[in-house]
């Protein structure tokens, strides 16, 4: 079965600070990944996702993210982070044979202090 | 274009009732699913719905139900509510054979 795990509930960077996020998964084939934000009372804004090729995937608001298979991770970087980037992010999993049925982590609250 | 619409925004029942949910898709999207997000958790699938045919349940019981209509909106309903069906429940969109998913904003339930 798939599953998702974001060891991180919360995490503080300074403004302008880098950023990594922790994602790994389980999933038996070659899974579909995906990384979402979501703004208070707001519905989630896909930031990238990785179906197959490159490892390296670039995303929206200068998000970045690599896929490493042996280790069954998905971390998302950002070299600077932004104030306006504090929100809730929620890493993905999917496949070809599970449609549109994406199973979530419990996501990673993001706080920006200046 | 507008994105994904969903009415009511917030809806307060109380345990026992009955509940509808609705969703417009983002237009030229034929595929709707159907997400619970309870507070502190991502989101659970509860089901998609593609040309008015369900394509796949999540593990929710048979008071949850859910249809697709000829323009392609969906309606969420729940029977019976109770104090654990409070959550935000999303509706996303998307192209078909595309697993990319475009979200609303939800609709806040609570039930008292």
């Amino acid at each position: 079965a798939q599953s998702v795990t974001q060891p991180d509930i919360h995490i503080t960077v300074s403004e302008g600070a880098s950023l990594e996020l922790r994602c790994n998964y389980s999933y038996g084939a070659t899974p579909y990944l995906f990384w979402y934000v979501q703004s208070p009372g707001q519905g989630l804004q896909l930031l990238l996702k990785y179906f197959s090729g490159d490892t390296l995937v670039q995303g929206i608001k200068g998000f970045e993210a690599e896929f490493k298979r042996s280790q069954s991770s998905f971390n998302l970087r950002k070299p600077s982070v932004h104030w306006s980037d504090a929100a809730e992010y929620f890493c993905a999993v999917g496949g070809m044979e599970y449609g549109n049925k994406l199973v979530f982590g419990a996501g990673t609250i993001l706080r920006v202090k200046s | 274009d507008a994105g994904v619409t969903q009415s009511p925004t917030h809806l307060i029942k109380t345990r026992g009732q009955h509940v509808t949910l609705r969703c417009s898709p983002i237009s030229g999207h034929k595929s709707v699913s159907w997400y619970q997000q309870v507070l502190g958790q991502g989101p659970q699938f509860i089901f998609q719905y593609y040309e008015k045919e369900e394509r796949g349940r999540g593990n929710f019981p048979d008071r949850f139900s859910a249809r697709q209509f000829p323009n392609y909106s969906s309606e969420l309903n729940v029977n019976a509510l109770l104090l654990g069906d409070s959550a935000l429940y999303l509706c996303a969109s998307s192209l078909p054979d595309d697993e990319k998913l475009f979200f609303g904003s939800g609709t806040q339930l609570s039930v008292l």
